[in-house]
């Protein structure tokens, strides 16, 4: 059954050095997403990105955050200078189409850490 | 502000028992609604979708959906171990026809007990 991937599993970084989180989405889904959740919190939307663009973006995901479908199946959240409050889990979703009914799956996550 | 809200729990279940799981939302104008399982450490995995007013079976699972009363549950019958996880209430809020963002809620612990 197809998958979303994500790599690495964990990432362990100082404050203020850049990270790159990444994410094979399913292979023929059209929309990609990330989502983070601080231990114990709920689970927060980040962006949505579709067509090499982005569709929506949450408040959380201010100008430290940037994501790229640099090639034909990954898709990157970047985070410029890490801070300790973004250590979190950073799970990206994929869907097949953006309409309403449409299920988002989940990949792994990316536990990150910041010292 | 769009909000989900559950009860954070734990619901406590014998197992073979029946699970009830609730779930309110603050915007009428919410399209579809979605129930996924946590467990620790791991991402939300999807158990149901609903968009219709009624009840939605699979399996062990029935999810109910009322929007009338912005209320939707989760009902997981015969209930195992294996069940004791973190659910999640998600709900699309959609507004753009590009996207589909889901805002969830905290989650109800449910612990089986044999």
């Amino acid at each position: 059954e197809p998958e979303v991937t994500q790599t690495p599993s964990h990432q362990v970084t100082q404050m203020g050095q850049e990270v790159i989180l990444r994410c094979v989405p399913i292979s023929n889904h059209l929309y990609f997403y990330w989502y983070r959740q601080i231990l114990g919190q709920k689970v927060e939307f980040l962006v949505s990105f579709y067509n090499n663009e982005i569709s929506e973006k949450s408040e959380i995901f201010d100008d430290q955050f940037s994501v790229e479908r640099p090639d034909g199946s990954n898709f990157t959240l970047k985070i410029r200078s890490t801070k300790l409050e973004d250590s979190a889990m950073y799970f990206c979703a994929s869907s097949e189409w953006g309409v309403a009914t449409d299920t988002q799956y989940f990949g792994p996550g990316t536990r990150l850490t910041v010292l | 502000q769009k909000e989900v809200e559950q009860n954070s729990g734990p619901l406590s279940v014998p197992e073979g028992a029946i699970a009830s799981l609730n779930c309110t939302y603050s915007d009428r104008g919410s399209q579809s609604f979605f129930w996924y399982r946590q467990y620790s450490g791991k991402s939300p995995e999807l158990i149901m979708s609903i968009y219709s007013n009624g009840d939605k079976e699979d399996g062990r699972f029935t999810a109910q959906l009322n929007k009338a009363s912005q209320y939707v549950s989760l009902l997981i019958r015969d209930s195992q171990p294996s069940d004791s996880a973190t659910y999640l209430c998600a709900v699309n809020f959609m507004i753009k026809a590009a996207g589909n963002k889901l805002t969830f809620g905290g989650g109800t612990r449910v612990l089986v007990k044999p």
